[in-house]
């Protein structure tokens, strides 16, 4: 199967400060990962995409220097949120895909929460 | 534009029962694909089923089975015998072909099976 591992599952962290969050697709190379934010009882919001090797495509509304993400390689793709606020707390989920029209596989999601 | 509309937001159903999820799109892109995602309380994202927009068969996998109407734009999921465990929000997802091979989402059903 195809399993993507994200990392943490959830953190706690004080305002101000940044958090990274770690999306890895343990068995397939993926050469598009997607970053989404949930909000309690709502639909995912797809906030960008990326492809290895090149610059993230953000959502419209997403604020590119806030959150910040680097496709390093097939396997990795990294979010860190920078500067952190309580209102950035929510749940982030990354998926991976291994072609243009396959399915996707999600992580676990990363419960962020600011104080 | 794509959009995924999911009218129920939330169904009950007996157990061992059928249940059908409704899933209706609208897109421009002549060729796409169908997901359906299952997302339990713990969070994570669980694939269940494709649906590509050229496939003559309706899709099945075990229990999962995906009414495609082409000419009605719907992609309704049907899981048969239900169990306990099926209680979860369910996901109804596009891929188009042309449009940055972003998924979209629609704005999910919530499942409850009843004992």
């Amino acid at each position: 199967g195809a399993v993507v591992s994200q990392h943490p599952s959830w953190v706690i962290c004080k305002s101000g400060t940044s958090v990274k969050i770690e999306c890895r697709s343990l068995d397939f190379q993926a050469t598009t990962m997607f970053w989404y934010r949930q909000f309690p009882k709502q639909s995912l919001m797809l906030m960008a995409t990326s492809n290895e090797g090149s610059k993230a495509t953000y959502e419209q509304g997403v604020e590119k220097d806030k959150f910040l993400i680097n496709h390093a390689s097939l396997t990795l793709s990294t979010l860190t949120v920078t500067s952190a606020h309580p209102e950035d707390s929510s749940f982030y989920i990354c998926s991976a895909s291994k072609g243009a029209y396959t399915e996707a596989f999600f992580g676990q999601g990363t419960r962020l929460t600011v104080v | 534009a794509q959009k995924i509309t999911q009218t129920q937001p939330g169904m009950f159903v007996q157990e061992k029962e059928a249940v059908t999820l409704d899933c209706t799109y609208d897109t421009s892109d002549p060729s796409y694909g169908l997901f359906w995602y299952k997302q339990p309380s713990s969070g994570e994202m669980i694939f269940l089923i494709y649906q590509g927009s050229y496939d003559q068969q309706n899709a099945t996998e075990g229990r999962y089975s995906l009414n495609f109407q082409k000419a009605r734009k719907s992609a309704n999921l049907v899981i048969s015998a239900s169990q306990l465990g099926d209680s979860a929000m369910y996901f109804c997802a596009m891929r188009g072909h042309n449009y940055g091979q972003n998924f979209v989402f629609g704005p999910g059903t919530r499942l409850s099976v009843l004992p």
